[in-house]
């Protein structure tokens, strides 16, 4: 559900080091992921998206990696630049659900020069 | 291609006043569209969609309401705005495959 009450746990990197950001799903029915990065005091901006008949799923720097079997999404970042701080969600849905998203709490990134 | 575009990109009202947000968007026809507030530092709410025109389904007991007068065009109002009003508000639209969602730029609104 959305976990909209809560403050945002924080990811502390060096610049030039890969990041992993986490997102944990409780419904079994998900079959889309997305992860979204949004910037200070801008709408969030689409990353990545990884159906539930794939376990990974690359694109520039970044890669998805979901786990069905304990319901775990990740996002890797490689190479992580300043550009690259901002709060990042993750988000589900399920074709029984209407497609409807459902976005994770969000975790900020912060990159260290 | 497709945009959306939210307005205004800031809003200071007094409480009691009344808010009028809008959105529309451009390059697609029958998106769904929603509406979400975000409180400083924290997540996404969902407040409202809209499936098509006239249809608005509301996801949490508020102070606000919202309409869609036309088929790209998503308005969120207020007859009079609380404190607890106060947050960052988006608007985003779908395509209802997939649901992939775009975000507009927001409106940070404060209520004083």
């Amino acid at each position: 559900g959305e976990n909209v009450g809560l403050h945002l746990p924080t990811l502390s990197v060096q610049e030039g080091d890969n990041s992993i950001i986490n997102c944990a799903y409780s419904n079994s029915a998900s079959d889309y992921f997305i992860w979204y990065k949004q910037e200070s005091g801008k709408g969030p901006q689409f990353i990545i998206d990884i159906r539930s008949n794939m376990d990974k799923r690359q694109g520039q720097r970044v890669t998805v990696l979901l786990n069905k079997t304990v319901k775990h999404l990740s996002l890797q970042i490689a190479a992580t630049q300043p550009g690259d701080s901002a709060v990042y969600f993750c988000a589900e849905s399920n074709n029984n659900a209407g497609n409807m998203l459902t976005f994770g709490g969000g975790t900020r990134l912060m990159v260290k020069p | 291609s497709q945009t959306i575009h939210q307005w205004p990109a800031t809003l200071v009202q007094p409480v009691g006043s009344p808010l009028s947000l809008e959105c529309t968007v451009e390059g697609t026809s029958n998106p769904n569209l929603y509406w979400y507030r975000q409180a400083a530092g924290r997540g996404l709410q969902l407040l409202f969609y809209s499936v098509g025109i006239g249809q608005i389904s509301s996801e949490v007991p508020q102070n606000l309401s919202a309409s869609r007068p036309q088929d790209r065009q998503f308005i969120l109002s207020s007859k009079k705005l609380l404190l607890s009003d106060s947050g960052f508000y988006l608007c985003a639209w779908g395509t209802g495959t997939n649901e992939k969602l775009f975000f507009g730029s927001g409106t940070q609104l404060s209520v004083l």
